[in-house]
């Protein structure tokens, strides 16, 4: 069975950081990209990041770039997301998402449980 | 970045009747080199992560039943649910992956009339 578990949410203080986790299984993780996506306790979905395959193309959505860093480690087939500076606006569910291939349709498939990082004082 | 659009924030439908989501994309999402629009929807339920239902605009992903169909093309899309049953009340959210900063839109709730 193909499934992702996301760890690591919490509470933390503006300012502070946090490490996200998502453990993958049922799939073979290096030949895929991955995906982070939040969702803001009652908002809608807002793509934050993605890495390819081997790591060589990384995106970030604007919102959080130069404050959060995607990575993964392909031996242990996880992804990670590395969060700094910590605003109360990042206060969300924070899911990981696989993304498709596009020869196979593409969009994001599946998606984890997802972790709830709360940013507060 | 490519802003995506949804109408109506939300809808209430009678079971059994039809509901009809529209998504619009800024730009063009239609590749040309192999003519598919790169737009999907997802299916949230309440306290569950998404679920991919549908993709390139019009195919269904495999196990979603047949009262879901996308049309459109280009900028204007359309997702509809032709007998809305209960297990259908969800948001409903459109996504480009045209390009590389992937965007979704506000998101549509349906809700039972």
């Amino acid at each position: 069975e193909v499934q992702l578990v996301e760890s690591g949410g919490g509470l933390v203080k503006p300012g502070g950081s946090l490490r996200l986790s998502c453990a993958a299984s049922g799939f073979t993780f290096s030949s895929y990209s991955m995906n982070w996506v939040r969702q803001a306790p009652g908002k809608g979905l807002e793509w934050v990041s993605s890495i390819s395959s081997s790591s060589s193309y990384i995106y970030y959505a604007d919102s959080v770039k130069g404050r959060f860093t995607i990575s993964r480690d392909n031996a242990k087939n996880s992804l990670y997301l590395q969060m700094n500076s910590l605003r109360a606006e990042d206060t969300a569910v924070y899911y990981c998402a696989r993304e498709r291939k596009i020869a196979a349709g593409g969009g994001f498939d599946p998606w984890g449980q997802g972790t709830l990082v709360t940013v507060s004082s | 970045d490519i802003v995506m659009t949804q109408s109506p924030d939300s809808l209430a439908v009678s079971l059994g009747e039809r509901a009809t989501i529209n998504c619009k994309s800024s730009q063009s999402v239609l590749y040309s080199s192999n003519n598919k629009n790169y737009l999907a929807w997802y299916q949230q339920k309440p306290g569950q992560p998404p679920k991919l239902l549908i993709y390139w605009a019009s195919t269904r992903e495999s196990g979603v039943p047949d009262r879901f169909s996308g049309s459109g093309s280009g900028t204007d899309f359309t997702l509809t649910i032709s007998s809305l049953q209960a297990e259908d009340v969800a948001v409903y959210y459109c996504q480009q992956y045209y390009s590389t900063q992937f965007t979704f839109g506000p998101g549509t709730k349906v809700d039972i009339k």
